[in-house]
């Protein structure tokens, strides 16, 4: 079993939908928690950072942690075409340093 | 603000051979971390350098080695290619061992 756990999708909304992507993970050890937004060809670009539980907003997009349940989230509200791209949840220990563990992405499509 | 770069983008390569692959840090940054992204699959960690050591190391054979240089640029050393190296390899950066971590858009290595 894969220390997190990220269905691969794909997952096909249309434009101005709410996209909720999610991740399971087993290591309770960890603190850090990202969302990556990777396109074809291209590095993951960093979207959301937290440290340990809660919720962080940023524009459309709300990441949630629930390290009681190992589950975090992503929510992206009114869906455009642009947002089109594979989403990446990636977590590390503290004191881990730049050793991020990743789930193997969620491919999301924004239809017009 | 200067981003992650990294060069080549491209690199086609023949089994048995040895290959470098280079990669400039984020403005500010002074650690760096090499990842191997196989397709279809999240970024999997190879090391992490920070003060031109050394400072952390995932499940990789020893043929993948590293240099960081005073100026915080990076290379990524593979010798003896097999098949299996073909993939995505991802450099990112950040400040003191600590996420979030930004990535450039990698090389594309292909082994033939």
């Amino acid at each position: 079993q894969k220390e997190v756990e990220q269905d691969p999708g794909p997952l096909s909304v249309p434009e101005g939908a709410i996209v909720s992507l999610n991740c399971t993970y087993s290591n309770s050890a960890f603190q850090y928690f990202m969302w990556y937004r990777q396109y074809s060809r291209k590095g993951p670009e960093l979207l959301m950072y937290t440290y340990s539980s809660g919720n962080k907003e940023d524009g459309r997009f709300t990441a949630q942690v629930d390290k009681s349940s190992k589950y975090i989230s992503l929510f992206i509200r009114d869906s455009q075409p642009s947002d089109s791209a594979t989403y990446l949840c990636a977590m590390s220990r503290n004191n881990a340093g730049n050793m991020l563990t990743f789930g193997g992405g969620t491919r999301l499509m924004v239809k017009p | 603000e200067t981003g992650v770069t990294q060069s080549p983008t491209h690199l086609i390569k023949t089994r048995g051979q040895q290959v470098t692959l280079r990669c400039s840090s984020q403005s500010g940054h002074n650690t760096v971390s090499w990842y191997q992204q196989a397709l279809g699959q999240g970024p999997q960690f190879i090391f992490q350098y920070y003060r031109e050591e050394e400072n952390g190391r995932g499940n990789f054979p020893p043929r993948f080695s590293g240099l960081q240089f005073p100026n915080y640029s990076s290379e990524l050393n593979v010798n003896a290619l097999e098949l299996d190296d073909s993939a995505l390899y991802l450099c990112a950066s950040s400040s003191d061992r600590a996420p979030p971590l930004h990535f450039g858009n990698g090389t594309r290595l292909t082994v033939t």
